[in-house]
């Protein structure tokens, strides 16, 4: 069976503060893919982005960057600089199993950014 | 390059009332899933298309559930005898079969659908 938690429900930082959203899964494949998604208060789920089981590699996107540890069964966020635009709650999913094409997404994590 | 839509918003209905929300996907991608997503809760998996074919339900398909993708394009979700325990924001999302490892089987999501049962 596939898990995500992401143990924070509501963080809350002052502009300008880093956060890191925290997303642990459990799975017993051995290839998998990680997912995080943004879902600002509009409702749509915005897609940031997908880790392969084989890359744990860190990756940085402007403000945005990833920690994926296989070690730990761990695929954190962390927000630098963090801004008002940046304020929506935050998903973490896990796509495993051969055959099955279904996201398992944790409960999410509902940031508020603080001018 | 257009999203994922899907039409209706919104949706209010009685208790016991049909529902229909259609879907249409990202115009070169073959696969569509729905999700449905309560209050505080993540979107859990409904089902998956793969071009028309119905390949994967989850258990949350109840009988009253029907989903169809007749042409392997746009896709329709029926709830019938709808109750309370239905309302939700439901939630259809594509992806392509092909392409680059980056992009292949990324789920694009659209806005949903809230569904409002009365």
């Amino acid at each position: 069976a596939q898990k995500v938690t992401q143990a924070q429900t509501e963080i809350s930082v002052v502009e300008k503060e880093d956060v890191t959203l925290d997303c642990v899964y459990e799975t017993r494949d051995t290839t998998y893919y990680l997912f995080w998604y943004k879902q600002p208060p509009s409702g749509e789920l915005v897609f940031l982005i997908r880790r392969n089981s084989f890359d744990e590699q860190n990756e940085i996107s402007g403000r945005y960057s990833w920690n994926f540890q296989k070690s730990t069964s761990s695929f954190n966020f962390t927000i630098t600089a963090s801004q008002v635009v940046d304020s929506a709650v935050y998903f973490c999913a896990l796509h495993s199993g051969a055959g099955s094409y279904q996201l398992t997404f944790g409960k999410g994590t509902k940031l508020s950014v603080i001018p | 390059d257009t999203g994922v839509s899907q039409n209706p918003r919104h949706k209010i209905t009685k208790r016991g009332q049909n529902v229909t929300f259609r879907c249409d996907p990202i115009s070169e991608h073959n696969r569509l899933y729905w999700y449905r997503q309560t209050l505080g809760q993540g979107p859990e998996f409904l089902t998956y298309f793969q071009n028309e074919a119905q390949l994967e339900k989850s258990r949350l398909l109840s009988d009253r559930f029907s989903a169809e993708r007749p042409k392997g394009s746009f896709s329709t979700l029926e709830i019938q005898r709808t109750e309370q325990g239905d309302s939700a924001m439901y939630l259809c999302a594509s992806s392509a079969r092909t392409g680059t490892s980056g992009v292949r089987d990324t789920q694009y999501f659209g806005p949903g659908t809230r569904l409002t049962v009365l």
